[in-house]
């Protein structure tokens, strides 16, 4: 089944460190790939988008992300985690034999700490 | 653009009764989706459409449960009659293009509570 796993339920940091959320997908096809977080009592919104091209993908808020084939992964980073980060993170993903429909994951919720 | 619309913000009915969540999707966009959200099963795919057509219902959970669009800017989601297993937070989102062309736009979904 073409799918997105993300492995890790919950992940807490601290303030000021570096952050990385882990993603495998499982697609036959070339996937396409998208970080979205929801803040709580809100819809997603997205954070960044791979199609094709560099494989490191630069987002809003200073999130990235690079896609390795080899891996099967889609991780995201972020250099130093800010409170306001605290939130549900969901990689999805979409290809041709999918009919384009975009698949989530499970979802990683971030907990913040001073 | 006041983005994608969704209404109520919350239902609670009791079990047996018909229930219908509204979206508004945002003007211009060609494509709209349904997604259910719950603890146990993540994000699904309910539904979505291509130009008010229906274009994939395979998510649809089963008969109870049935989508529209009968224009550009409303689609309808109605469970009739409505189960306890039904609750979940329902979102809608709309975008141009699809998934490939701009990013999806999801509303602030219904929190439906069926007791």
């Amino acid at each position: 089944a073409q799918s997105v796993t993300q492995p890790d339920i919950h992940i807490t940091v601290s303030e000021g460190a570096s952050l990385e959320l882990r993603c495998n997908y499982s697609y036959g096809a070339t996937p396409y790939l998208f970080w979205y977080v929801q803040s709580p009592g809100q819809g997603l919104q997205l954070l960044l988008k791979y199609f094709s091209g560099d494989t490191l993908v630069q987002g809003i808020k200073g999130f990235e992300a690079e896609f390795k084939r080899s891996q099967s992964s889609f991780n995201l980073r972020k250099p130093s985690v800010h409170w306001s980060d605290a939130a549900e993170y969901f990689c999805a993903g979409a290809n041709s034999n999918s009919g384009y429909a975009l698949n989530f994951g499970k979802g990683t919720s971030l907990l913040v700490t001073p | 653009d006041a983005g994608v619309i969704q209404s109520p913000r919350h239902e609670v009915t009791e079990m047996g009764q018909e229930v219908t969540l509204r979206c508004k999707p945002i003007s211009g966009h060609d494509y709209l989706f349904w997604y259910r959200q719950t603890m146990m099963r993540g994000l699904e795919l309910l539904i979505y459409f291509n130009n008010n057509v229906p274009i994939d219902d395979s998510g649809m959970p089963e008969d109870r449960f049935s989508a529209k669009m009968p224009n550009a800017s409303f689609s309808t989601l109605k469970i009739q009659p409505s189960e306890p297993r039904d609750s979940a937070v329902y979102f809608c989102a709309s975008s141009l293009g699809g998934v490939l062309g701009e990013k999806l736009f999801f509303g602030s979904g219904t929190q439906l509570s069926v007791l």
